[in-house]
């Protein structure tokens, strides 16, 4: 059982074009996160939801819109893609805002063309 | 400002021998010190980490030290192999703010 899981694996889709990305946890946390890896490997955190409840909303702009349904899930909606959007995003949960670490996703490289 | 430091960006041992990982934090409100290994294609896994009460964590190949004085802290691999060829994190966090801010990795290469 896969602990984190994001959908798709990869994704390839053209500027202007709007997408999503879902990520489903089944490890009971009640944190998850929202992480972009760039071409450099430098992870930035997006977005931390506890409880459903948006408590992290770094310097992104607002075309990327998280939506936590539940615990259990956090998606990502990104509208009007642009190429510097291109980039690995991982999703990630914790209990108590990571108190023991965090578990990731595979992550989902998003190629803008 | 960049709060966790990483130092090197890459690093390539031997077999057998000893890699060692450095990172350098900012914020003394830190209060939970974890490393990440990465393999190509996959998320970070958490590897060990350290909380600041402690100077030292070991868990088998892989050891934790911590200087809370100097606000630094580093991996240390003992009789590193292939397999531990990959990029490694460090990464600080203020445990009730609902974050992590992550070093810039290092690329670990074990030569066989």
């Amino acid at each position: 059982d896969t602990a984190v899981s994001q959908t798709p694996k990869y994704l390839v889709t053209q500027m202007g074009n709007d997408k999503s990305i879902k990520c489903e946890q089944n490890l009971g946390h009640d944190t998850m996160y929202w992480y972009k890896q760039d071409s450099k490997k430098f992870l930035k955190i997006m977005f931390s939801y506890n409880n459903k409840e948006l408590i992290i909303n770094e310097t992104v702009p607002n075309r990327f819109s998280p939506k936590s349904p539940d615990k259990a899930h956090l998606n990502l909606h990104i509208n009007s893609l642009e190429l510097g959007d291109s980039a690995v995003y991982f999703c990630a949960s914790s209990q108590d805002t990571g108190r023991d670490g965090y578990t990731f996703g595979s992550g989902t490289r998003l190629t803008v063309v | 400002q960049q709060q966790v430091k990483q130092s090197p960006q890459s690093l390539i041992v031997q077999k057998g021998g000893i890699s060692i990982i450095n990172c350098a934090y900012e914020n003394t409100a830190f209060d939970y010190f974890p490393w990440y290994q990465q393999f190509p294609g996959k998320g970070p896994a958490l590897l060990i980490a350290i909380r600041p009460d402690v100077s030292e964590k070991k868990e088998g190949r892989f050891t934790i030290s911590f200087n809370k004085s100097a606000k630094q802290f580093s991996l240390h691999i003992m009789d590193s192999q292939p397999g531990d060829s990959a990029t490694y994190f460090c990464a600080a966090s203020i445990t009730n703010a609902g974050k992590s801010t992550f070093g810039d990795g290092t690329t670990l290469t074990v030569k066989p």
